[in-house]
């Protein structure tokens, strides 16, 4: 199965910083990779698919980029509601792996 | 509007079953593939099963391989997790999700708020 490995696993930071998640996959996945956003007690919410294609509704602060195994989820300036946990997932094979999640938290 | 709602979740002895349900509304559910993924308390997501629209074609996590049956009925709307020989690490939200189209790989798009399974003595 397809490893994919998120860094780092915690992130501090302050309202209206830039911070970037990387996630990386074991093999190649092309660009088939999604971006999640999960609140304490909430479902997931899907924030980019085909790795840089943003989901309708999604504020356009949030961006993705990547192709082969590196793939990157950049928020431009830190919101209050932003900070939640990511899990990227990739969807070249059935095994539709996730990520270990990155919890970003307020400095 | 898409609405997902699962059911079905309790408290399970090891060893025992429990089948899951899942009610869509709001799109044609025969044209969508489906899934579930679960959530062990304070753990990540895992995916256990995707079903394609018709429901001829299945995965399973090595995980639950052999013990979890998805299926579905596209008549009702709705969509199962037949769950036997649950063991402590079933343990888990169990989240109901569905697709972007019938078949192939894709990325899921609506979840249903949860349900949740405790396995325990």
């Amino acid at each position: 199965d397809i490893q994919m490995t998120q860094s780092p696993s915690t992130l501090s930071a302050s309202v209206g910083d830039r911070v970037t998640i990387t996630c990386r996959a074991s093999q190649s996945i092309s660009s088939w990779l999604a971006w999640y956003q999960q609140k304490p007690g909430k479902a997931p919410k899907v924030l980019i698919y085909k790795a840089s294609t943003l989901e309708s509704g999604v504020p356009s602060r949030f961006s993705g980029s990547g192709s082969g195994t590196e793939f990157t989820l950049t928020i431009s300036s830190l919101q209050p509601d932003d900070f939640a946990t990511y899990y990227c997932q990739q969807y070249n094979t059935y095994s539709y792996t996730f990520g270990q999640g990155t919890k970003l938290e307020i400095k | 509007e898409v609405q997902l709602l699962e059911s079905g979740g309790g408290l399970v002895q090891p060893g025992g079953s429990l089948r899951l349900s899942c009610a869509a509304s709001g799109f044609t559910f025969s044209t969508f593939a489906m899934g579930w993924v679960r959530q062990a308390p304070g753990k990540g997501l895992e995916w256990v099963s995707p079903i394609s629209g018709s429901g001829g074609s299945t995965y399973y996590a090595d995980s639950v391989k052999g013990r979890f049956t998805i299926s579905r009925d596209n008549s009702k709307s709705t969509l199962y997790l037949q769950m036997n020989s649950l063991r402590a690490e079933d343990t888990a939200v169990y989240y109901c999700a569905k697709g972007q189209r019938s078949g192939g790989v894709q990325f899921f798009d609506y979840w249903g708020q949860g349900t949740l399974v405790t396995v325990s003595s």
